[in-house]
């Protein structure tokens, strides 16, 4: 199982929810990332996860909260968000060591936030 | 703070055509540099990664170069195929003692058929 999958596909939100995207795998990877892709932009990474411990946060707004429940689960909860903060959200996991391996990208959430 | 370039921003070729993408870089000191593959909407495709230490790797039709002194890598499509139209991504993982990981704006290829 070479793959990373991300729930939901879409997701539309107002400005008072509060939401969550859910990211898994089941390759063993024990590197896992969040990153923001605006349109016709690169990704800009987010958070890092390493060994289940937050190893980097980019200096993302607190309206983001991520969570590493255990070593296949990644999430990211979202409140009081901003209409700025519609993009697609995508999910990345790697072998064990942060950046020095082939990363595997999850499909990603479309999320618009009204 | 490293930056990377990629050119051109958009290619058009027909098929068949071999064909090569570039990506440059502006601090050298780097761990590796993987390509990706996006398509309209959807998460990137891992393609190559090569370590600082190799020159290049292949996978089918594909094959990455690598000169770290130079700051440059290429990507090479053999025999272009419509199903490679994509947007090509290059990404450079530098930063000692921290995590620095830099993409290219892409190369938006188009293959016609």
């Amino acid at each position: 199982d070479t793959e990373v999958t991300q729930t939901p596909k879409h997701l539309v939100m107002g400005m008072t929810n509060k939401k969550s995207l859910k990211c898994e795998q089941h390759m063993g990877h024990r590197a896992m990332y969040w990153y923001k892709q605006k349109a016709k932009k690169p990704p800009e990474l987010m958070f890092v996860y390493s060994y289940e411990k937050l190893s980097i946060n980019e200096s993302v707004p607190s309206r983001f909260s991520p969570e590493c429940p255990n070593s296949s689960l990644l999430n990211l909860h979202l409140h009081a968000l901003q209409p700025e903060d519609s993009a697609l959200y995508l999910c990345a996991s790697s072998h064990a060591g942060v950046g020095t391996d082939t990363q595997y990208f999850g499909p990603g959430t479309r999320l618009t936030v009204l | 703070k490293q930056e990377v370039t990629q050119i051109p921003a958009a290619l058009s070729v027909p098929e068949g055509e071999n064909l090569v993408l570039n990506c440059s870089f502006t601090d050298s000191a780097i761990y590796n540099l993987q390509w990706f593959r996006q398509d309209p909407g959807k998460g990137l495709t891992s393609l190559l990664l090569i370590q600082s230490s190799q020159r290049e790797q292949t996978s089918g039709r594909l094959n990455a170069s690598l000169d770290k002194s130079s700051g440059r890598s290429t990507l090479y499509i053999a025999a272009s195929q419509p199903g490679d139209s994509a947007t090509y991504l290059c990404a450079v993982f530098s930063g000692a003692g921290s995590y620095q990981l830099t993409f290219g704006k892409g190369t938006k290829l188009s293959v016609i058929p």
